[in-house]
């Protein structure tokens, strides 16, 4: 069983559409994240949510809205996508706060091409 | 601000070859490191990860240091193999409860 998965893998979309990521993880940790790779291969937080509470906002347009349902899941929705969303998108989770095991596990990427 | 630098960015060796990776960050009131390998079109995977308290971790060829006060971590990777081909970051969490800031990697490509 996949860890941390994501979806979809490969997003094609036009500037403008609002579209949305999905993120689960079934190690019952209590902290997820976004992060945002761009074309130099930067990685970047985005967002960070523990316990399905946002403790973590990186001064992210507010057109990018993380939702967590609940401690298992994370999702990213974009609206009006622009060229420079273009990027993989990953999610990640790690145990949690109180923790000093803060190894962070990761999903495989949404790569997101705005045409 | 609190940075991650990774030098070199590329490095090709031959296999057999023992190598070592660099990291260096700003503060060294770090709360942990971590080093990860990226392969292409995928995530990251954890190697290894070292609390503030700690000097080293090993995890079979890998051997990861810290040396806090002069803001540095090495990767060392012994007898490396093709296989070990992948792109190499390293990562610092300053505080408990804040994300990891992450370095640019280093790329290695080990030939056979």
């Amino acid at each position: 069983d996949t860890a941390v998965s994501q979806t979809p893998k490969y997003l094609v979309t036009q500037m403008g559409n609002d579209k949305s990521i999905k993120c689960e993880q079934n190690l019952g940790h209590d902290t997820m994240y976004w992060y945002k790779q761009d074309s130099k291969k930067f990685l970047k937080i985005m967002f960070s949510y523990n316990n399905k509470e946002l403790i973590i906002n990186e001064t992210v347009p507010n057109r990018f809205s993380p939702k967590s349902p609940d401690k298992a899941h994370l999702n990213l929705h974009i609206n009006s996508l622009e060229l420079g969303d273009s990027a993989v998108y990953f999610c990640a989770s790690s145990p949690g706060q109180e923790t000093t095991n803060e190894k962070l596990f990761f999903g495989s990427g949404t790569q997101l091409s705005v045409l | 601000k609190q940075e991650v630098t990774q030098i070199p960015a590329a490095l090709s060796v031959p296999e057999g070859e023992n190598l070592v990776l660099n990291c260096s960050f700003t503060d060294s009131a770090i709360y942990n490191l971590q080093w990860f390998r990226q392969d292409p079109g995928k995530g990251l995977t954890s190697l290894l990860l070292i609390q503030s308290s700690q000097r080293e971790q090993t995890s079979g060829r890998l051997n990861a240091s810290l040396d806090k006060s002069s803001g540095r971590s090495t990767l060392y990777i012994a007898a490396s193999q093709p296989g070990d081909s992948a792109t190499y970051l390293c990562a610092v969490r300053y505080q408990a409860g804040t994300a990891l800031i992450f370095g640019k990697g280093t790329t290695l490509s080990v030939s056979s």
